[in-house]
């Protein structure tokens, strides 16, 4: 039973495309993120989402739209992909403020052409 | 804003030796995450600490947290070709977790 699992694993892609990445926790957690890992595996938050209502929302282009239709699902939609998009994207999830800590899926390596 | 410094970010150590990775972070927190990423894979839990003092181990790894100088190490004992990977710190601030950018760790048989 995968706890946090993102599809797809890889996405190839040219640029001005639009793209969605979709990310399903069934760990019963009330609160999902998503995570930017750059070229030199720096994480940065993206995101994050409180039983389906926006908490987080860093300085990230209007290009990035994420949705959580439920508390189990939050999905991350990416218009106009640009070149410096391509990255590795992480969803995870916590049980209120991470107090047991935060579990990751197992990424979604995006690559722009 | 909340930074935190990991050091050496890079490490390439000997088996059988020992060694520590150093987490600082600049503002109060009370939670402090560690995680290590093999090439290409997620990020795997080792420890959650959450208090001043609290020292925990899981076979070769040992982590501990002062709060009070903002502290968290990671110490490697014996080091085993296995234990190669990347480790990260973490903070927790503001419902989100903020990582540090990772030490990458080499072990040499």
């Amino acid at each position: 039973d995968t706890a946090v699992s993102q599809t797809p694993k890889y996405l190839v892609t040219q640029m001005g495309n639009d793209k969605s990445i979709k990310c399903e926790q069934n760990l019963g957690h009330d609160t999902m993120y998503w995570y930017k890992q750059d070229s030199k595996k720096f994480l940065k938050i993206m995101f994050s989402y409180n039983n389906k209502e926006l908490i987080i929302n860093e300085t990230v282009p209007n290009r990035f739209s994420p949705k959580s239709p439920d508390k189990a699902h939050l999905n991350l939609h990416i218009n106009s992909l640009e070149l410096g998009d391509s990255a590795v994207y992480f969803c995870a999830s916590s049980q209120g403020s991470g107090f047991y800590g935060y579990t990751f899926g197992s990424g979604t390596r995006l690559t722009v052409v | 804003e909340l930074k935190v410094e990991q050091n050496p970010l890079f490490l390439s150590m000997q088996e059988g030796k020992n060694y520590t990775i150093y987490c600082n972070y600049s503002t109060t927190s009370d939670r402090l995450y560690w995680y290590r990423q093999d090439p290409g894979k997620s990020l795997e839990s080792l420890f959650v600490l959450l208090s001043n003092g609290a020292v925990k181990q899981e076979g070769r790894l040992m982590a501990s947290l002062d709060t009070k100088a903002r502290l968290s190490t990671l110490h490697i004992t014996a080091a085993v070709h296995d234990l190669s990977a990347t480790y990260f710190c973490a903070v927790d601030r503001d419902d989100k977790i903020i990582f540090g950018k990772g030490t990458r760790l080499h072990i040499l048989p």
